[in-house]
C-alpha cells in the first residue's frame, strides 16, 4: 500500500537527549498528524498540523508542517523512558479523504 | 481514552472462518476508518465511511467488507480467513468537517489471530 517515507526507522538514545524524526511525501498534503503507539495498543494522537509552516507544541513535543507541504518534522526534547514507542506520521492530501501513514520510527530510550 | 470503541479486543479463529469486528465512533464523529496492522508493520488503510456511505477505499481484499449503520457504528467483515489475515485491526473516527475535523482518533484495536 501507499506509505510515506519516514526516518529514521529506529533510534536508540540516552535519557535526556533530544530526538528528531521526519516524514516526506511526493504529494502536497493539507494535513499532517503525528501519533505514538505502544505495543498492542492503538495510536494516540500527539499533534495535528493544518497549515504550511505551522509549528505546534505539546509539552516536550514540537511538530512542524513543512513549507513545501511535502514534509513534516517531530522533535522530542529531553527524552524520558516513557517516550519509548513507535511514532507514526500521517498525511492527507487535497482531493482525497484517506490518510496515508508513515512506516514508523521506533524509539528506544536508554536510562 | 480516545472515545472510539472496538469489540472484540481479541479473537482467535480458524482458517476459512468468518468474523465481524465492530466499531463505535466518538460521539459526533461522522467518518469511520478501518486500518490493518500486521506484526511490526505500519498501518494499512482499508476503507472509510462517511455518514453511512463509502467514501474512500484502500487495499481492502475482496474477502473483506464493511458497512456503516444509521447510528454511525461500523462493522468490518472478514471472510474465508487465511493465516496471513492475522493482524491488529484498528477503527478510527473523525468529524470530517473543516480543518479540525480532519483529525482522526483511533480505537484500541481488535487483535485477530487465525490458526
Amino acid at each position: 500500500g501507499q506509505q510515506l517515507n519516514q526516518s529514521p526507522q529506529s533510534m536508540f538514545i540516552q535519557e535526556g537527549e533530544d530526538v528528531s524524526m521526519n516524514c516526506t511525501s511526493s504529494s502536497i498534503f493539507n494535513t499532517w498528524l503525528w501519533y505514538k503507539q505502544d505495543p498492542g495498543e492503538g495510536p494516540v494522537l500527539l499533534i495535528a498540523l493544518y497549515k504550511a509552516g505551522e509549528l505546534t507544541s505539546n509539552g516536550r513535543l514540537t511538530a512542524q508542517f513543512g513549507i513545501t507541504r511535502k514534509d513534516s518534522f517531530l522533535n522530542i526534547s529531553a527524552s524520558i523512558p516513557s517516550d519509548v514507542g513507535i511514532y507514526f506520521c500521517a498525511g492527507r492530501y487535497s482531493g482525497t479523504y484517506k490518510y496515508i501513514f508513515g512506516t514508523g520510527t521506533r524509539l528506544k530510550v536508554l536510562a | 481514552d480516545s472515545g472510539v470503541t472496538q469489540t472484540p479486543k481479541h479473537l482467535i479463529t480458524a482458517t476459512g472462518q468468518r468474523v465481524t469486528l465492530r466499531c463505535s465512533p466518538r460521539s459526533g464523529d461522522l467518518s469511520v476508518y478501518w486500518y490493518q496492522q500486521s506484526l511490526d508493520q505500519g498501518l494499512q488503510f482499508l476503507i472509510q465511511y462517511y455518514n453511512g456511505e463509502e467514501r474512500a477505499k484502500g487495499n481492502i481484499l475482496e474477502r473483506f467488507s464493511a458497512q456503516q449503520f444509521p447510528d454511525l457504528h461500523s462493522e468490518l467483515n472478514l471472510s474465508s480467513l487465511e493465516l496471513g489475515d492475522s493482524a491488529l485491526y484498528f477503527c478510527a473516527s473523525s468529524v470530517d468537517q473543516g480543518s479540525a475535523g480532519n483529525t482522526i482518533y483511533f480505537g484500541e484495536g481488535s487483535w485477530l489471530t487465525v490458526v
